[in-house]
């Protein structure tokens, strides 16, 4: 099955700073989404990004269907960005819905 | 106004016992799930319904029930509870016909003593 690496694993930031999550996966999907976990548990869903680019506030992501890779930018970073963000793909040929999680990167923001 | 809310928050419980967990969307949406985190916090799915029928079934015990009376609602019952089975169940929905963003439940922690 379609294999999903994020990274780093893990990431400690100074307030302010800017970072980029990498989110590979190994075959052809046709849904990407990337999500935030934050501290109390919750899943907020942050982007729908299959290709292209999109921007949300200080958070952007663009997808590069074709090299197999979509990022994640953090601009500014504050204290609440803190928490797990999660790449989940659907393969091309997989059933509709069923969104394969990468195993995330927890991100740690300093005041 | 909550989208998708799942309750209860927190269950605990011993070993044996039958338990369940209720979701509820008001999103409109057609198709929902549940989702399983471990401790490690990988986030696996379990099943998923699209309009009350069963189209996802990973490989997941037949301890594990899962229930849509209509499909705003799914109800996930669990028999005679194991100590693996201590987890968070996250519920989830979404609209099949326009699939993109998949909203979650705030979870329900499942710890078995």
């Amino acid at each position: 099955g379609i294999q999903v690496e994020q990274s780093p694993p893990d990431l400690i930031l100074q307030e302010g700073a800017n970072s980029t999550l990498r989110c590979n996966f190994s075959d052809s999907v046709n849904n990407l989404q990337w999500f935030h976990q934050n501290p109390w548990g919750q899943l907020i869903n942050l982007f729908y990004i299959p290709s292209g680019t999109k921007q949300n506030g200080r958070l952007s992501a663009t997808t590069v269907a074709t090299e197999r890779y979509s990022l994640l930018y953090i601009s500014s970073s504050q204290t609440t960005d803190s928490g797990v963000y999660f790449c989940a793909v659907v393969p091309g040929s997989g059933n509709t819905g069923k969104l394969i999680f990468g195993q995330g990167t927890t991100l740690q923001v300093k005041p | 106004d909550t989208a998708v809310s799942q309750t209860p928050k927190y269950l605990v419980t011993q070993m044996g016992n039958d338990k369940s967990i209720k979701c509820e969307q008001n999103l409109g949406h057609d198709t929902m799930y549940w989702y399983k985190q471990d401790s490690k916090k990988f986030l696996k799915i379990m099943f998923s319904y699209n309009n009350k029928e069963l189209i996802i079934n990973e490989t997941v015990p037949n301890r594990f029930s899962p229930k849509s009376p209509d499909k705003a609602h799914l109800n996930l019952h669990i028999n005679s509870l194991e100590l693996g089975d201590s987890a968070v169940y996250f519920c989830a929905s979404s609209n099949e016909a326009r699939w993109e963003k998949l909203f979650f439940g705030s979870g329900t922690q499942l710890s078995v003593l």
